[in-house]
């Protein structure tokens, strides 16, 4: 099965300030690469996503860059914000219909004002 | 919101107790799935629904049982538990076609077994 390995577990940044968080898959048949923003008492969120046939996607302070080849995609989020505080998922999966999301193990991010 | 209702939002409850978890969803989607989250592990799949019908079980042990009686709605029947069954369970829901692997999450069930 898919295996996603996601980095670091923890990032501390100052406030305005860029976030790069990084995953791994293992799986070359995944073809969909979403990211899930997770705060306190609340369900994961979904902030963005990827699909195999790009290789970045933006969508204002966030972008997420794909490299297919080496099997790892990353997250970007530029002029952090206190509110940026949270723990991101990566996730990985293939095919479409009622499908497994397989999960990174979570970044805890704090943005320091 | 994300559309995904989960309750209760907190449980506590004995190993001998019987209780259940409930999630609707009120997206129109026909996909609706179980997850457990326990601290540094990934999500964990437990269970999948497709159009009502069970397409997963991920070796998820017999004193979990879910039960899908329409496409809104998700059940999760709790029995004996352990210790270790303490955890937030998340219930997400897709629909199923192009965009399938899109999942949209409640905000959990928190758990804990005494």
């Amino acid at each position: 099965g898919e295996n996603v390995e996601q980095h670091p577990s923890t990032l501390s940044v100052q406030e305005g300030d860029s976030a790069v968080i990084k995953c791994t898959y293992s799986d070359s048949a995944s073809n969909y690469f979403p990211w899930y923003k997770q705060e306190l008492g609340k369900g994961p969120q979904l902030i963005i996503d990827i699909r195999s046939n790009v290789g970045e996607k933006k969508d204002q302070r966030i972008a997420v860059t794909l490299n297919k080849t080496a099997k790892h995609f990353s997250l970007h989020i530029t002029e952090t914000q206190p509110e940026d505080s949270a723990v991101y998922f990566c996730a990985a999966s293939k095919g479409t219909g009622a499908n497994n999301l397989f999960f990174g193990t979570g970044t805890r991010l704090t943005v320091i004002p | 919101e994300t559309g995904v209702t989960q309750t209760p939002r907190h449980l506590v409850m004995g190993m001998t107790n019987k209780k259940s978890l409930k999630c609707e969803q009120h997206l129109g989607h026909n996909a609706m799935y179980w997850y457990k989250q326990s601290a540094k592990k990934p999500l964990e799949l437990m269970f999948v629904y497709n159009f009502k019908e069970q397409t997963e079980n991920n070796s998820v042990p017999s004193r979990f049982s879910p039960e899908c009686p329409n496409s809104s709605h998700l059940f999760l029947h709790l029995h004996t538990l352990q210790p270790e069954d303490s955890a937030l369970y998340l219930c997400a829901s897709s629909q199923p076609g192009e965009l399938g692997d899109i999942q949209y999450f409640g905000a959990g069930t928190r758990l804990s077994v005494l």
